[in-house]
């Protein structure tokens, strides 16, 4: 079974502190890697995507990709109270592995003032 | 572009009803997909149609379960015969391979409580 793993949470981290949220998976062949940010009662939403080892950067989110540990991340620099929500890490697997998504748990990020 | 329109966003029912929902994906999106989730877990998928067909369902989706995507545009899903399991966020998500790796938007979802 494919599996995504997350840090339920609450990780909890002062206004203004770089947050660090982390994600493992298990399908050796995931090829897209995602972060969605999900607030309470609302639906997810896409921060960001990662396709290939290394870091990528988007204003203060940076996604972090390492294949061969099988590991994704995603560091929010300069946190906000309002980045206080679950942090969903999604892969989605190679060619033989369907079309769906699997999402972790989610990860609690509580950003205090 | 509005983005995944669910509808309805809320939704009671009792035990042994019929429910439908339905998703309009963003408009140029050819690929549509389903997934419930209860809390504390993260999104599972349902099902997924490329145009009108569809092209793979969970065993998540038991018989009383049902999809359909006429014409290839919006989608339904239909429950019937609730039970109170079924109680969860329904979410739609599209996506398009258009223009590059494929990134699925989600919809609001509907929530679902059944009594």
């Amino acid at each position: 079974q494919k599996e995504v793993e997350q840090n339920s949470g609450p990780l909890s981290v002062p206004e203004g502190a770089i947050a660090s949220l982390n994600c493992t998976y298990s399908d050796r062949g995931s090829q897209s890697f995602f972060w969605y940010r999900q607030y309470s009662g609302k639906s997810p939403e896409l921060i960001m995507s990662i396709y290939s080892n290394g870091d990528k950067e988007d204003g203060r989110f940076t996604a972090q990709l390492n294949k061969a540990s099988q590991y994704v991340s995603l560091l929010i620099r300069d946190s906000q109270p309002s980045d206080s929500a679950t942090y969903l890490c999604a892969v989605k697997g190679g060619s033989n592995s369907g079309y769906a998504l699997n999402f972790g748990k989610g990860t609690s990020l509580l950003v205090t003032p | 572009d509005t983005g995944v329109s669910q509808d309805p966003r809320h939704k009671i029912t009792k035990r042994g009803q019929n429910v439908t929902f339905r998703c309009d994906p963003i408009s140029e999106h050819n690929r549509l997909y389903w997934y419930r989730q209860t809390l504390g877990q993260g999104p599972e998928f349902l099902t997924y149609f490329q145009n009108e067909a569809q092209l793979e369902k969970s065993r998540l989706l038991s018989d009383r379960f049902s999809a359909e995507r006429p014409k290839g545009s919006f989608s339904t899903l239909e429950i019937q015969r609730t039970e109170q399991g079924d109680s969860a966020m329904y979410l739609c998500a599209s996506s398009s391979l258009a223009g590059g790796p494929e990134t699925q938007y989600f919809g609001p979802g509907t929530r679902l409580l059944v009594l």
